[in-house]
């Protein structure tokens, strides 16, 4: 099956600076790459995804990025602030007969220092 | 967005006693739902993915017997822990994929900590 791996497990910067997080995935099977922001105790809210016939999209302050070839997909986050912080999982899936079985990564906890 | 709603979102229950959560899609239809167990700092776990009117199919490592699920219609699925005991005692979330959306989005009920004494 799937197997997602997620660095780094923790992460602080300073708000305004940038944060990376990167993922892996095994299955060159898998075509979609959401990514989850999860405060505490919520749920786990969609904030961009990424399909295998594109190599990266942008949301205003966040993007995405795959590399197919390597089976990696990162996620970028520019001019952070306080309320970015959160855990952040990555997942992976194949859209096998409609149905999206995700493989989470162990997630990320982003810390923005004010 | 599509709203799914859990219930409950917290429980407290004597060790032995049984537990049902319910994941509700209220705006959309939902063909397959998933159900996710969530320790503390760790990642969501798949238990099970659950398919409208077929047995649900369960993740390795996991109960069946233990974790009964059913669902029965395109917008309820339900999860009940059956026997609980403390081991029990985690965040449980489900997810729901729109029946009639080829995005492969998935959206999640609110969770529910259940806490077996």
């Amino acid at each position: 099956g799937e197997n997602v791996e997620q660095h780094p497990s923790t992460l602080s910067v300073q708000e305004g600076d940038s944060a990376v997080i990167k993922c892996t995935y095994s299955d060159s099977a898998s075509n979609y790459f959401p990514w989850y922001k999860q405060e505490l105790g919520k749920r786990p809210q969609l904030i961009i995804d990424i399909r295998s016939n594109v190599g990266e999209k942008k949301d205003q302050r966040i993007a995405v990025t795959l590399n197919k070839t390597a089976k990696h997909f990162s996620l970028h986050i520019t001019e952070t602030q306080p309320e970015d912080s959160a855990v952040y999982f990555c997942a992976a899936s194949y859209s096998g007969a409609g149905s999206y079985q995700l493989t989470f990564g162990k997630g990320t906890k982003l810390s923005v220092i004010p | 967005g599509a709203v799914v709603s859990q219930h409950p979102s917290r429980v407290i229950c004597k060790s032995g006693t049984s537990v049902k959560i319910e994941c509700r899609s209220l705006d959309f239809q939902a063909t397959t739902m998933f159900w996710y167990r969530q320790f503390p700092k760790q990642s969501l776990m798949l238990m099970a993915t659950s398919n409208e009117g077929s047995k649900a199919t369960y993740e390795q490592g996991v109960e069946k017997d233990k974790f009964l699920i059913n669902h029965a219609s395109l917008t309820l699925s339900t999860l009940t822990v059956t026997s609980a005991h403390p081991e029990d005692s985690s965040f449980y979330i489900c997810s729901a994929q729109n029946a009639w959306g080829d995005t492969g989005e998935l959206f999640f009920g609110e969770g529910s900590r259940l806490t077996v004494l």
